[in-house]
């Protein structure tokens, strides 16, 4: 109940191309999902997050999407480019000041 | 955002002796300060949730006699490794929320501490 299950565990995206990482959840008490990045040897930062009231969030290149009935939610990266090479990890929690679940990563390389 | 900062962001020691990470919340008030550990190419793995002022949760399977954790003020953790091995060797975040994101859920993360156990 309490995992986020992320794919793929790895992707390779050409420069230019649309990344796109998909999460999945089960405890529908998970109110807040944000999705973070990490470079090698970095804290994780946050990217982007969205509620369950929004079906969809864009920050310049970064989108997020979100079904609620599916529970699922995904990234997705406009324009990629060889400095989004970064491993992105998904997240969940529910109200209150709780810890994040996360979900095991995905390792972009985006490719010129 | 607010800003969290982790002291060292890389550590060597050896085998049997203590380390102690610090993370203090620069720019705002933490009651609660979350400790994670990630493995190389790994998620981040909770080990505990620290507040201020009283004893730490830890999570199953998470050694309380090992991994110390102290929140003497609202804006300093601090993480000792105690007798330290190879096994313990990891990557050590904490996180912490500001009052808003005590609200919105947003966490944020230090730098994260590179032990290294010999």
């Amino acid at each position: 109940q309490q995992q986020v299950k992320q794919s793929p565990q790895s992707l390779i995206v050409q420069k230019g191309g649309i990344s796109i990482i998909n999460c999945a959840y089960e405890n529908t008490a998970f109110d807040y999902f944000p999705w973070y990045q990490q470079f090698p040897g970095k804290g994780p930062a946050l990217l982007i997050a969205i509620r369950p009231d929004v079906s969809e969030k864009k920050e310049g290149r970064f989108t997020i999407s979100f079904n609620k009935s599916a529970k699922q939610f995904s990234l997705h990266i406009m324009d990629s480019q060889p400095g989004d090479s970064a491993t992105y990890f998904c997240a969940a929690s529910p109200p209150g000041n709780t810890p994040l679940v996360f979900g095991k990563g995905t390792r972009l390389s985006v490719i010129a | 955002g607010a800003v969290v900062s982790q002291h060292p962001s890389w550590v060597i020691c050896k085998s049997g002796t203590s380390v102690k990470i610090e993370c203090r919340s620069l720019d705002f008030q933490a009651t609660t300060m979350f400790w994670y550990r990630q493995f190389p190419k790994q998620s981040l793995m909770l080990m505990a949730t620290s507040n201020e002022g009283s004893k730490a949760t830890y999570e199953q399977g998470v050694e309380k006699d090992k991994f110390l954790i102290n929140h003497a003020s609202l804006t300093l953790s601090t993480l000792t490794v105690t007798s330290a091995h190879p096994e313990d060797s990891s990557f050590y975040i904490c996180s912490a929320r500001d009052r808003e994101g005590v609200e919105t859920g947003e966490l944020f993360f230090g730098e994260g501490s590179r032990l290294t156990v010999l």
